[in-house]
């Protein structure tokens, strides 16, 4: 199966920063790869599809980046709504697998 | 608006079972994949099953395969999950999830609200 490994696990930041997460994956991936905002108690939202593709809805705020097996969520402002947790996937192989996920505190 | 919401979870022994179910309107739902993805308590998401919209090539992750079978009724819009023999490792919440695309892949562009599974004696 494919890994797939976010950096860092934990992110501590404050509002009106830029962050970026990391997402690696074990194999190439081409642009099969999406991320997800996840805040407690409820269920995973759709941001980014295809690596770079902004969901319709997600503030522009928001971006993604890379192929092949390297990969980066960005946030160019953060905003009080913005912490949260935030899972990579892939789903270039049928055998879908998420990151571990990116939790963003408020420092 | 596009709704799917799930039901049939509950308290469970060891190597008991349980149908789940997620309702889902707002789409055309014979037209698109859908899929389970779990989430034990403080852990993160894991992709467990899905089935195209016909009904065909439903697939596993290893650790449910031969104890939890996907399956979908497109007459009544709902998708099933059920789960045999379940153990502890399975307690979760679980989520369905539609395809966001009629491809062979795809991201998933709306969830259900989660439903709890636990297992225990």
């Amino acid at each position: 199966d494919i890994q797939m490994t976010q950096s860092p696990s934990t992110l501590s930041a404050s509002v009106g920063d830029r962050v970026t997460i990391t997402c690696r994956a074990s194999q190439a991936i081409g642009s099969w790869l999406a991320w997800y905002q996840q805040k407690p108690g409820k269920a995973p939202k759709l941001l980014i599809y295809e690596a770079s593709s902004l969901e319709s809805g997600v503030p522009s705020r928001f971006s993604g980046s890379g192929s092949g097996t390297e990969f980066t969520l960005t946030i160019s402002s953060l905003q009080p709504d913005d912490f949260a947790t935030y899972y990579c996937q892939q789903y270039h192989f049928y055998r879908y697998t998420f990151g571990q996920g990116t939790k963003l505190e408020i420092k | 608006e596009v709704q799917l919401v799930e039901s049939g979870g509950g308290l469970v022994q060891p190597g008991g079972s349980l149908r789940l179910s997620c309702d889902a309107s707002g789409f055309t739902f014979r037209t698109y994949a859908m899929s389970w993805v779990r989430q034990a308590p403080g852990k993160g998401l894991e992709w467990v099953s899905s089935i195209s919209g016909s009904g065909q090539s439903p697939y596993y992750t290893d650790s449910v395969k031969g104890r939890f079978t996907i399956s979908r009724d497109n007459s009544k819009n709902t998708l099933y999950l059920q789960m045999n023999s379940l153990r502890a490792e399975d307690t979760a919440i679980y989520y369905c999830a539609k395809w966001s695309k009629t491809t062979i892949l795809s991201d998933f562009d709306y969830w259900g609200q989660g439903i709890l599974v636990t297992v225990s004696s």
